[in-house]
Protein backbone atom coordinates (compact mmCIF):
# COMPACT_ATOMS: atom_id res chain seq x y z
CA UNK A 1 0.00 0.00 0.00
CA UNK A 2 1.60 3.71 -0.83
CA UNK A 3 1.82 5.61 1.77
CA UNK A 4 1.44 9.47 2.21
CA UNK A 5 2.77 11.42 -0.75
CA UNK A 6 4.45 15.21 -0.58
CA UNK A 7 6.33 17.41 -3.04
CA UNK A 8 8.37 18.94 -2.93
CA UNK A 9 10.59 17.99 -0.59
CA UNK A 10 12.61 20.89 -0.57
CA UNK A 11 11.95 24.27 -1.11
CA UNK A 12 14.30 27.52 -0.71
CA UNK A 13 12.46 30.69 -1.04
CA UNK A 14 13.11 34.45 -0.08
CA UNK A 15 10.57 36.05 2.23
CA UNK A 16 7.71 37.69 0.63
CA UNK A 17 7.32 35.12 -2.01
CA UNK A 18 4.70 32.25 -2.35
CA UNK A 19 4.79 28.78 -1.99
CA UNK A 20 2.39 25.76 -2.66
CA UNK A 21 2.60 21.98 -0.86
CA UNK A 22 0.76 19.70 -2.24
CA UNK A 23 -0.30 15.92 -0.57
CA UNK A 24 -2.04 12.81 -1.82
CA UNK A 25 -3.04 10.99 0.98
CA UNK A 26 -3.62 6.99 1.34
CA UNK A 27 -6.29 6.01 -0.90
CA UNK A 28 -9.11 5.56 0.75
CA UNK A 29 -8.34 7.91 3.78
CA UNK A 30 -11.07 10.84 4.45
CA UNK A 31 -9.50 12.40 7.01
CA UNK A 32 -6.37 14.80 5.89
CA UNK A 33 -4.19 16.80 8.01
CA UNK A 34 -1.82 19.25 7.49
CA UNK A 35 0.82 20.28 10.75
CA UNK A 36 3.75 22.59 10.61
CA UNK A 37 7.01 21.41 12.42
CA UNK A 38 9.98 24.03 13.56
CA UNK A 39 13.29 22.67 14.42
CA UNK A 40 13.04 21.35 17.75
CA UNK A 41 9.62 20.98 18.36
CA UNK A 42 6.76 18.54 17.45
CA UNK A 43 4.03 18.67 14.78
CA UNK A 44 1.69 21.57 15.36
CA UNK A 45 -1.52 21.30 13.65
CA UNK A 46 -2.26 23.86 10.86
CA UNK A 47 -6.00 22.12 9.39
CA UNK A 48 -8.13 19.09 9.48
CA UNK A 49 -10.61 18.20 6.49
CA UNK A 50 -12.95 15.61 6.55
CA UNK A 51 -13.53 14.70 2.79
CA UNK A 52 -13.70 18.41 1.03
CA UNK A 53 -14.42 19.99 4.12
CA UNK A 54 -12.55 21.93 7.07
CA UNK A 55 -13.01 20.24 10.41
CA UNK A 56 -10.99 22.40 12.48
CA UNK A 57 -8.72 25.53 11.10
CA UNK A 58 -8.21 27.14 14.46
CA UNK A 59 -4.21 27.10 14.77
CA UNK A 60 -4.33 28.01 10.82
CA UNK A 61 -2.55 31.55 9.98
CA UNK A 62 -5.55 32.67 7.93
CA UNK A 63 -3.85 36.38 6.78
CA UNK A 64 -1.24 34.59 5.00
CA UNK A 65 -2.09 30.74 5.02
CA UNK A 66 -4.74 28.37 3.08
CA UNK A 67 -5.44 24.96 2.34
CA UNK A 68 -7.56 23.22 0.07
CA UNK A 69 -9.09 19.71 -0.69
CA UNK A 70 -11.17 20.39 -3.64
CA UNK A 71 -12.13 16.96 -4.23
CA UNK A 72 -11.77 15.13 -1.03
CA UNK A 73 -8.89 13.68 -2.44
CA UNK A 74 -5.08 15.21 -2.60
CA UNK A 75 -4.64 18.82 -0.85
CA UNK A 76 -2.76 22.00 -1.46
CA UNK A 77 -1.13 24.03 1.45
CA UNK A 78 -0.12 27.78 0.53
CA UNK A 79 1.66 30.64 1.84
CA UNK A 80 1.17 33.86 0.51
CA UNK A 81 3.41 35.98 0.94
CA UNK A 82 5.98 34.05 3.31
CA UNK A 83 7.50 35.10 6.17
CA UNK A 84 11.21 33.90 8.09
CA UNK A 85 8.98 32.32 10.70
CA UNK A 86 7.87 30.04 8.52
CA UNK A 87 10.42 28.37 7.87
CA UNK A 88 9.88 24.89 8.89
CA UNK A 89 8.70 21.16 7.70
CA UNK A 90 5.12 20.72 6.77
CA UNK A 91 4.05 17.69 7.37
CA UNK A 92 1.11 15.95 5.77
CA UNK A 93 -1.04 12.88 7.61
CA UNK A 94 -3.90 11.00 6.56
CA UNK A 95 -5.92 8.86 8.52
CA UNK A 96 -9.14 6.82 7.70
CA UNK A 97 -11.84 8.33 9.70
CA UNK A 98 -11.51 11.22 12.26
CA UNK A 99 -12.34 9.52 15.17
CA UNK A 100 -9.80 9.60 18.29
CA UNK A 101 -8.97 5.92 18.00
CA UNK A 102 -8.00 6.36 14.08
CA UNK A 103 -3.80 6.23 13.08
CA UNK A 104 -2.48 9.16 10.94
CA UNK A 105 -0.16 8.22 8.89
CA UNK A 106 2.56 11.19 8.30
CA UNK A 107 4.02 11.74 4.80
CA UNK A 108 7.84 12.61 4.58
CA UNK A 109 7.19 16.33 4.90
CA UNK A 110 8.17 19.30 2.98
CA UNK A 111 11.24 21.46 4.36
CA UNK A 112 10.99 24.92 3.58
CA UNK A 113 13.45 27.62 4.48
CA UNK A 114 12.49 31.39 3.82
CA UNK A 115 15.46 33.88 3.41
CA UNK B 1 -3.57 26.00 24.98
CA UNK B 2 -2.84 22.17 25.33
CA UNK B 3 0.58 21.69 25.94
CA UNK B 4 2.65 18.65 26.78
CA UNK B 5 6.03 18.46 28.79
CA UNK B 6 8.09 15.53 27.55
CA UNK B 7 11.40 14.73 29.19
CA UNK B 8 14.49 13.73 28.34
CA UNK B 9 14.98 16.68 25.70
CA UNK B 10 18.40 14.32 24.66
CA UNK B 11 19.69 10.92 25.66
CA UNK B 12 23.07 9.57 25.13
CA UNK B 13 23.48 5.60 26.09
CA UNK B 14 25.46 2.67 24.96
CA UNK B 15 23.67 -0.02 23.15
CA UNK B 16 22.74 -2.76 25.04
CA UNK B 17 20.70 0.12 27.93
CA UNK B 18 17.48 0.55 29.11
CA UNK B 19 15.90 3.93 27.67
CA UNK B 20 13.19 5.59 29.79
CA UNK B 21 11.37 8.75 28.29
CA UNK B 22 8.15 10.30 29.60
CA UNK B 23 5.48 12.95 28.96
CA UNK B 24 3.24 15.08 31.49
CA UNK B 25 0.34 17.12 30.30
CA UNK B 26 -1.92 19.69 32.62
CA UNK B 27 -4.82 18.57 30.64
CA UNK B 28 -6.70 15.14 30.38
CA UNK B 29 -6.35 12.82 27.25
CA UNK B 30 -8.54 10.24 25.91
CA UNK B 31 -4.93 8.72 23.78
CA UNK B 32 -1.50 8.81 24.30
CA UNK B 33 0.86 7.80 21.02
CA UNK B 34 4.23 7.36 20.87
CA UNK B 35 6.01 8.39 17.79
CA UNK B 36 9.27 8.02 16.39
CA UNK B 37 10.67 10.44 13.71
CA UNK B 38 14.00 9.34 11.57
CA UNK B 39 15.63 12.35 10.04
CA UNK B 40 13.81 13.16 6.52
CA UNK B 41 11.04 11.45 7.56
CA UNK B 42 7.85 12.15 8.91
CA UNK B 43 6.75 10.54 12.48
CA UNK B 44 5.75 6.88 12.32
CA UNK B 45 3.52 5.42 15.17
CA UNK B 46 5.19 3.19 17.66
CA UNK B 47 2.36 2.52 20.01
CA UNK B 48 -1.25 3.58 20.94
CA UNK B 49 -2.82 3.44 24.49
CA UNK B 50 -6.47 4.01 24.78
CA UNK B 51 -7.20 3.72 28.57
CA UNK B 52 -6.06 4.56 31.57
CA UNK B 53 -3.82 2.56 33.37
CA UNK B 54 -3.04 0.41 30.09
CA UNK B 55 0.64 -1.14 29.61
CA UNK B 56 1.44 -2.21 26.21
CA UNK B 57 4.57 -3.56 24.70
CA UNK B 58 5.42 -3.65 21.20
CA UNK B 59 8.84 -5.77 20.86
CA UNK B 60 11.09 -4.37 22.73
CA UNK B 61 8.92 -1.06 23.27
CA UNK B 62 6.96 -0.83 25.99
CA UNK B 63 4.50 2.26 27.15
CA UNK B 64 1.74 2.86 29.81
CA UNK B 65 -1.40 5.23 30.17
CA UNK B 66 -0.90 7.40 33.71
CA UNK B 67 -4.22 6.44 35.59
CA UNK B 68 -5.01 10.55 35.91
CA UNK B 69 -4.87 10.64 31.97
CA UNK B 70 -1.88 13.19 31.98
CA UNK B 71 1.04 11.44 31.63
CA UNK B 72 2.59 8.46 29.84
CA UNK B 73 6.24 6.81 29.31
CA UNK B 74 7.49 5.02 26.89
CA UNK B 75 10.50 2.43 27.84
CA UNK B 76 12.72 0.85 25.00
CA UNK B 77 15.01 -2.39 26.34
CA UNK B 78 18.45 -3.36 25.13
CA UNK B 79 18.86 -0.76 22.81
CA UNK B 80 20.01 -1.18 19.28
CA UNK B 81 21.76 1.57 17.11
CA UNK B 82 18.74 1.67 14.50
CA UNK B 83 16.61 2.55 17.88
CA UNK B 84 18.69 6.26 17.02
CA UNK B 85 16.36 9.13 16.17
CA UNK B 86 13.56 11.74 17.85
CA UNK B 87 10.51 10.22 19.77
CA UNK B 88 7.45 12.46 20.48
CA UNK B 89 4.46 11.55 22.40
CA UNK B 90 1.21 13.03 21.67
CA UNK B 91 -2.48 13.12 23.02
CA UNK B 92 -5.67 13.20 21.65
CA UNK B 93 -8.14 14.99 23.67
CA UNK B 94 -11.45 15.53 21.35
CA UNK B 95 -13.64 13.24 19.01
CA UNK B 96 -11.70 14.42 15.77
CA UNK B 97 -8.41 12.82 16.10
CA UNK B 98 -6.49 16.25 17.03
CA UNK B 99 -2.96 15.35 18.10
CA UNK B 100 -0.91 17.43 20.79
CA UNK B 101 2.97 16.51 20.29
CA UNK B 102 5.75 17.05 22.73
CA UNK B 103 8.97 18.42 22.24
CA UNK B 104 10.67 15.22 21.35
CA UNK B 105 13.74 12.95 22.94
CA UNK B 106 16.55 12.46 20.88
CA UNK B 107 18.08 9.78 21.48
CA UNK B 108 21.37 8.48 20.35
CA UNK B 109 23.09 5.48 20.55
CA UNK B 110 26.62 4.58 21.01
CA UNK B 111 27.55 1.02 19.62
Amino acid sequence: EAGVAQSPRYKIIEKRQSVAFWCNPISGHATLYWYQQILGQGPKLLIQFQNNGVVDDSQLPKDRFSAERLKGVDSTLKIQPAKLEDSAVYLCASSLLATYQETQYFGPGTRLLVL
Amino acid sequence: GQQLNQSPQSMFIQEGEDVSMNCTSSSIFNTWLWYKQDPGEGPVLLIALYKAGELTSNGRLTAQFGITRKDSFLNISASIPSDVGIYFCAGQGGSQGNLIFGKGTKLSVKP
